[in-house]
This record gives structure tokens, C-alpha cells and sequence, in this order.
């Protein structure tokens, strides 16, 4: 089966430790990105990445870092300077358009829902 | 950064005909409009795109004005499992990004 996943499904931290959640695709996907949503809020993009050994900041980066070391792994990093790292994160990825027509589709995994104790 | 705007909620009943608008009025020439539907705890899933008029797929209508400035999304006949949050999307004009910035969505409840 071809897709999106992201382990765990579940993740406790305690406050001041590093943290990293993994995303993984087998769709042959360029692109790749992160999402945090809150209760009741839409998504935000963390960090996003259009090719291997490059990714770019979102809308809040801020306390989060990346990876990008092959095609099909892009794993997040909730660092201690994240001060509300209580969330639900996203992973996703799409084909990246390399043409540049338009907006490409996003497949996303099933998500991650951090718990800092 | 280009923005959508959406209602908050909305509420229809089962076997309704339920039309969502979205407005976009930063849309770049190349962006296309595309929609997705997310339950609880689950990853958004992909309901229908389109760049002008109108597309239709086995799930939803879109249509889309000559100016592109707005698209409304159409679900016919909607049943209790169309119970979701609905997202309209739409590229980034000023830093060039593609289909990155997601708004509040529109929460849909179908009632029996």
C-alpha cells in the first residue's frame, strides 16, 4: 500500500526534553511538510521541504527543527525552547510541482498527538 | 500572505444540498482552489480542486467565478458522515509557496 505514515500515534513528553516524531512516505513525493493544529484551530505549517537536503521555515518554527536526509523520511523535532508544544501534529506530502502549474495535491499521515506533562 | 476566508460553521440537515463559499481575493494567476474535509483526529483528505467554472467528482461540485476571487463548494444530498471541517485552499502569491497556508475552515454539522 502506498501512503503516509507517522508513529507514534500517541507521544508523552515532559517538560525541558527533546522530542521527535517521525513521517514517512512511500508515494515517490518531492515535498514534504509539518502541521500543528490546536483544538478547535485549523493547521499551521512548522517547517515544509521541496527536495532532498533542503526544507524551508513555515509560519511557526519557532522551538521546532527538521531533517531531510532522504526522499522519503522528513522527521520533526519538538525542541524544550517550544514553549506550547501540546498539539496535534501533521505530516504531509505532495508530488512538489517542479513545473510550477498551480497548487499540487497533499496527502497527509494520521498525525501525532504530542502530550507535554 | 494570501488568505482565505471562511464561514466559522454551518448546519444543514441529512438529504440537503449544502454550498460552502470561500473567498480569495490575493489568488495568483497560476494558483488552482482546493478543498479538503478532515474528521476529528484525523489528517485532512482531498475533496475536489479546480483553476475556473466549474469540476465536478463522484464527491462534490466546485464552482468558481470568472474573477476567482471566491469558490464555493457543493455537497449534494449530504448524509451524518459529512459531519466535518472543511478547508479551502489556495497558494501564496508573495513568497511563491504552493498550497501552504490553510484557514480556519468551515465546521459542517449534519443533523438526522
Amino acid at each position: 500500500d502506498g501512503g503516509i505514515t507517522q508513529s507514534p500515534k500517541y507521544l508523552f513528553r515532559k517538560e525541558g526534553q527533546n522530542v521527535t516524531l517521525s513521517c514517512e512516505q512511500n508515494l515517490n513525493h518531492d515535498a514534504m511538510y509539518w502541521y500543528r493544529q490546536d483544538p478547535g484551530q485549523g493547521l499551521r505549517l512548522i517547517y515544509y521541504s521541496q527536495i532532498v537536503n533542503d526544507f524551508q521555515k513555515g509560519d511557526i518554527a519557532e522551538g521546532y527543527s527538521v531533517s531531510r536526509e532522504k526522499k522519503e523520511s522528513f522527521p520533526l523535532t519538538v525542541t524544550s525552547a517550544q514553549k506550547n508544544p501540546t498539539a496535534f501534529y501533521l505530516c504531509a506530502s505532495s508530488t512538489g510541482l517542479a513545473g510550477g502549474k498551480g497548487t499540487d495535491t497533499q496527502y497527509f499521515g494520521p498525525g501525532t498527538r504530542l502530550t507535554v506533562l | 500572505l494570501a488568505k482565505t476566508t471562511q464561514p466559522i460553521s454551518m448546519d444543514s440537515y441529512e438529504g440537503q444540498e449544502v454550498n460552502i463559499t470561500c473567498s480569495h481575493n490575493n489568488i495568483a494567476t497560476n494558483d488552482y482552489i482546493t478543498w479538503y474535509q478532515q474528521f476529528p483526529s484525523q489528517g485532512p483528505r482531498f475533496i475536489i480542486q479546480g483553476y475556473k467554472t466549474k469540476v465536478t467528482n463522484e464527491v462534490a461540485s466546485l464552482f468558481i467565478p470568472a474573477d476567482r476571487k471566491s469558490s464555493t463548494l457543493s455537497l449534494p444530498r449530504v448524509s451524518l458522515s459529512d459531519t466535518a471541517v472543511y478547508y479551502c485552499l489556495v497558494g501564496d502569491r508573495e513568497t511563491g509557496r504552493r498550497a501552504l497556508t490553510f484557514g480556519s475552515g468551515t465546521r459542517l454539522q449534519v443533523q438526522p
